[in-house]
């Protein structure tokens, strides 16, 4: 069973800044990985799919990289609206599986 | 506009039963696959369970198989989760969320969430 670690678990930024965030994953998952954005008090959101492709109205400020068992999502200059938790996601169908990590606070230095 | 807007939770004591019910809008139902993803206060997320298009097709995780069963009422957009023997640890905010569907039959991301509706689990 694949395990997804995401570090770290807060990041303390100021808007503006970039934002890195990783996601480790136990044996290698290919490029099948995404991130979701989750803020206070609402649902998740799909941001990035299979490693780097940017879900449907996310804007350009936000990308995903990496393959295998590192991967990281960007924010290239954080918005108000950022300050959220992040997840990270795998899934697969041999067998059906699908597994979160643990997610990424980022919060307002 | 895609709507997901679940219903049926509610505070149950262990051993107890619930369903929870997801009605769909904006997107024809049929055409999607479904997941239910759940999140215990202050917690992660975790997903539980997939149905295919017809309903014919159904996967769970470990921590529900055998307790819960997903299913749907295609003619009603309408989508279910029944719950039995439920337990303390069951006790979470419950999603129901698209399949992305860019993989027919196979699990995949989930581009929409509803808002969620909270299972309490607890003498």
């Amino acid at each position: 069973e694949i395990m997804l670690t995401q570090s770290p678990a807060t990041l303390s930024l100021s808007p503006g800044e970039r934002a890195t965030l990783s996601c480790r994953a136990s044996q290698t998952v290919g490029r099948y990985l995404a991130w979701y954005q989750q803020r206070p008090g609402q649902a998740p959101r799909l941001l990035i799919y299979d490693t780097s492709f940017r879900a449907t109205g996310i804007p350009a400020r936000f990308s995903g990289s990496g393959s295998g068992t590192d991967f990281s999502l960007t924010i290239s200059s954080l918005e108000p609206e950022d300050f959220a938790v992040y997840y990270c996601q795998y899934r697969t169908n041999r067998p059906p599986f699908v597994s979160f990590g643990g997610g990424t606070k980022v919060d307002i230095k | 506009e895609v709507q997901l807007v679940e219903s049926g939770g509610d505070l149950v004591q262990p051993g107890g039963s619930l369903r929870l019910s997801c009605v769909a809008s904006g997107f024809k139902f049929s055409s999607y696959e479904m997941n239910w993803v759940r999140q215990a206060p202050g917690k992660g997320l975790e997903w539980i369970s997939y149905i295919g298009y017809a309903g014919d097709t159904t996967y769970y995780a470990d921590s529900v198989r055998g307790r819960f069963t997903i299913s749907r009422d295609n003619a009603k957009n309408s989508l279910y989760l029944q719950m039995n023997s439920l337990r303390a640890e069951d006790t979470a905010l419950y999603y129901c969320a698209r399949d992305q569907g860019s993989r027919p039959y196979e699990i995949d991301y989930c581009d929409y969430w509803g808002q969620g509706t909270l299972v309490t689990v607890s003498s």
